[in-house]
């Protein structure tokens, strides 16, 4: 199953909403995962089974099932610029999308 | 606190042999599933191999299939990855991850990375 990940690059303010999207080339049902990457460490789980990973803030919220995924920063913080990794886990070999980078507008 | 460490990377020639070693503490190693997944210099994430230690079930990347081998030892709360045959495109940072332990295959944690590069 190959992931797509659009845009490749979003710039955004502080402050402002980050809408990042992730298609699936066939279903993978609910079973996406996003990751969140910074420079020079490993990725952190985001987003699992539906539902927040532990600790991450609330104005992360994943949507979605099938093909078509969304993850949505509603307010960013300096934080949260980052490389976003979505990755299907429905079906063997997993695989994950190319990644979106959110930077500072 | 959960904590995975990975050691044995390193600069290997084209068709070499280098043993991978994952470290895990913090949680019953021998309740997860346990990954791989590596990431090539300025590129993204690419899951390499799975192993179910009680199942003994292991999946792999048909990148790999056939010159990696994924292990795990309960005893040590070890998980390994031989890699053999190596080539210029495993040149990556790999990665252990542990499952989620939901039943699902993403992963809650990760170690820090080791890196593999593969040259002449």
């Amino acid at each position: 199953i190959v992931m797509t990940q659009s845009p490749a690059t979003l710039s955004v303010s502080p402050g402002e909403r980050a809408t990042l999207s992730c298609r699936a080339s066939q279903s993978v049902s609910s079973n996406l995962a996003w990751y969140q990457q910074k420079p020079g460490q490993a990725p952190r789980l985001i987003y699992g089974a539906s539902t927040r990973a532990t600790a991450i803030p609330a104005r992360f919220s994943g949507s979605g099932s099938g093909t078509e995924f969304t993850l949505t920063i509603s307010s960013l913080q300096s934080e949260d610029f980052a490389v976003y990794y979505c990755q299907q886990y429905n079906s063997w070999p997993l695989t994950f999308g190319g990644g979106t980078k959110v930077e500072i507008k | 606190e959960v904590q995975l460490l990975e050691s044995g990377g390193g600069l290997v020639q084209p068709g070499g042999s280098l043993r991978l070693s994952c470290a895990g503490s913090g949680f019953i190693f021998s309740n997860y599933a346990m990954s791989w997944v590596r990431q090539a210099p300025g590129k993204g994430l690419e899951w390499v191999s799975t192993i179910k230690i009680r199942a003994s079930s292991t999946y792999y990347a048909d990148s790999v299939q056939g010159r990696f081998t994924v292990s795990g030892d309960n005893s040590k709360n070890t998980l390994y990855l031989q890699m053999n045959s190596l080539r210029a495109e495993d040149t990556a940072v790999y990665y252990c991850a542990k499952d989620s332990g939901t039943g699902w295959h993403y992963f809650d944690y990760w170690g820090q990375g080791t890196l593999v590069t593969v040259s002449s």
